[in-house]
């Protein structure tokens, strides 16, 4: 089982959609993560982390469930400009900062 | 902006060749990360230091693989003999450390590998 899955892509979706991706971890004691956005040939950038408690940062939506070692990004009102790969990141403990990555959901925002 | 800066962004070269790649964290991060980044899979860490030391190069390829943080500042990744399979992005990422509120990684562009 790889340590962070994600939900297969791509999500073709029109303007506006609101659209969510899913994540599992495998490591249960695993206790930051995050959700990083890569353009096309780009690095990847820190798009929000997750906090236990569910964020929120203008339409975009984290949440954790550490019972079920899932982890989701919600993005409503959905913007051309989003179209990108979000990648699902853990950070696993005692491990020096090590983050491990998912491979990423392809996300594309058509008008 | 602080940024990450690597060279070059883009190599090209023959397998058996040796290429290396250079990495300038952002100023005062301690420590280094190495990534990397194959076609439609997510980033994978080759290498980690703290300051000059590595902490963590458990998926380095050591028999072809080389990297180095001589002064704890910046850091080249050398590959020698370069094979086909080494095709990818690599990715340098700096932090200022270890702890809670210090562990966020900025990633450099990368640099675009493509071995012939």
């Amino acid at each position: 089982r790889k340590e962070v899955e994600q939900d297969p892509g791509p999500f073709n979706v029109p303007e506006g959609a609101t659209v969510a991706f899913n994540c599992t971890y495998s490591n249960s004691a695993s206790q930051s993560f995050f959700w990083y956005r890569q353009d096309c040939r780009k690095e990847p950038k820190l798009l929000m982390s997750v906090y236990s408690s569910g964020n929120e940062d203008g339409r975009f939506t984290a949440q954790l469930n550490r019972a079920s070692q899932y982890i989701s990004l919600l993005i409503r009102d959905s913007k051309l400009s989003d179209s990108a790969t979000y990648l699902c990141v853990v950070n696993p403990p005692n491990q020096g900062g090590k983050l491990i990555f998912g491979q990423g959901t392809e996300l594309s925002v058509k008008p | 902006e602080a940024e990450v800066a690597q060279s070059p962004r883009y190599k090209i070269t023959e397998k058996s060749q040796a290429v290396a790649f250079w990495c300038d964290p952002i100023s005062g991060h301690a420590t280094l990360y190495w990534y990397r980044q194959i076609l439609g899979q997510g980033p994978e860490l080759l290498v980690q230091f703290q300051d000059e030391s590595v902490v963590d190069d458990s998926q380095l390829p050591k028999d072809r693989f080389s990297a180095e943080r001589l002064k704890g500042v910046d850091s080249t990744l050398k590959i020698q003999p370069a094979e086909l399979g080494d095709s990818a992005m690599y990715l340098c990422a700096s932090s200022l450390g270890p702890g809670k509120r210090q562990e966020t990684q900025y990633f450099g562009p990368g640099t675009r590998l493509l071995v012939l």
